[in-house]
């Protein structure tokens, strides 16, 4: 299994540009997230999505976008970059049974670097 | 809500000293409580886990945590350290009725030779 790859690995935008961060897991992993990574900050949740078509907010979603149309693919979109949005990006899946009380380990990829200018 | 604090943004040893990071989280429910490691370029891993029975947790690599509930603590510990454990080290908190883990902000643990 290749786990959760992530495309592309380094990006430079310009304010006002688009894109779309790309993230696909092999797992059939149900649950998959969005995090940002700043320095000194630890990471945030940006989205999440606990299956196909099901995407919800996390705690910094403004400038973002997100869609799950297949199990797999779990792709973050940018409108409008802004310098605010300069981080690192990593995706993450799980699986979850849906008990409560269960857990899951995150997995994560190897991360998105940009950087907007 | 829950909320994680990591006491210590950076922590450098020498190699073969004892190393502790400090982890406090607060919630108003039962936790589940985690480490993860990152070393550079590299997403996350899980290093170990707390989600019920003994407190003191362990990984294969030599770490331990504990978790104390009076405390609120969930520290982790090596007794000798190498230099390939340097990387960066976060501590994350999930209800154990939630599906979200909130993290702390990372502790860089640097081993000199």
């Amino acid at each position: 299994n290749a786990g959760v790859t992530q495309t592309p690995k380094f990006r430079i935008l310009k304010i006002g540009q688009s894109m779309t961060l790309q993230c696909t897991q092999d797992m059939n992993h149900n649950y998959m997230y969005w995090y940002r990574q700043d320095p000194g900050m630890g990471l945030k949740l940006i989205y999440y999505s606990v299956g196909a078509g099901i995407t919800d907010k996390g705690e910094v979603p403004n400038g973002y976008n997100v869609s799950r149309s297949t199990t797999e693919d779990f792709p973050l979109r940018l409108e409008l970059a802004a310098p605010s949005q300069t981080s690192v990006y990593f995706c993450a899946s799980s699986y979850s049974s849906g008990v409560a009380g269960g857990w899951d380990e995150q997995y994560f990829g190897p991360g998105t670097r940009l950087t907007v200018t | 809500a829950q909320s994680v604090t990591q006491l210590d943004s950076q922590v450098p040893v020498f190699e073969e000293a004892p190393v502790e990071l400090r982890c406090n989280y607060s919630s108003s429910v039962s936790v589940y409580l985690f480490w993860y490691v990152q070393y550079p370029n590299q997403g996350l891993q899980l290093l170990l886990k707390y989600l019920s029975g003994s407190t003191l947790v362990k990984s294969i690599n030599g770490f331990e945590a504990e978790f104390n509930k009076s405390q609120t603590s969930f520290h982790l510990r090596k007794p000798s350290v190498h230099i390939s454990d340097t990387a960066e080290y976060f501590c994350a908190v999930k209800e154990t009725s939630g599906s979200r883990l909130t993290f702390g902000e990372g502790t860089q643990l640097t081993v000199n030779p």
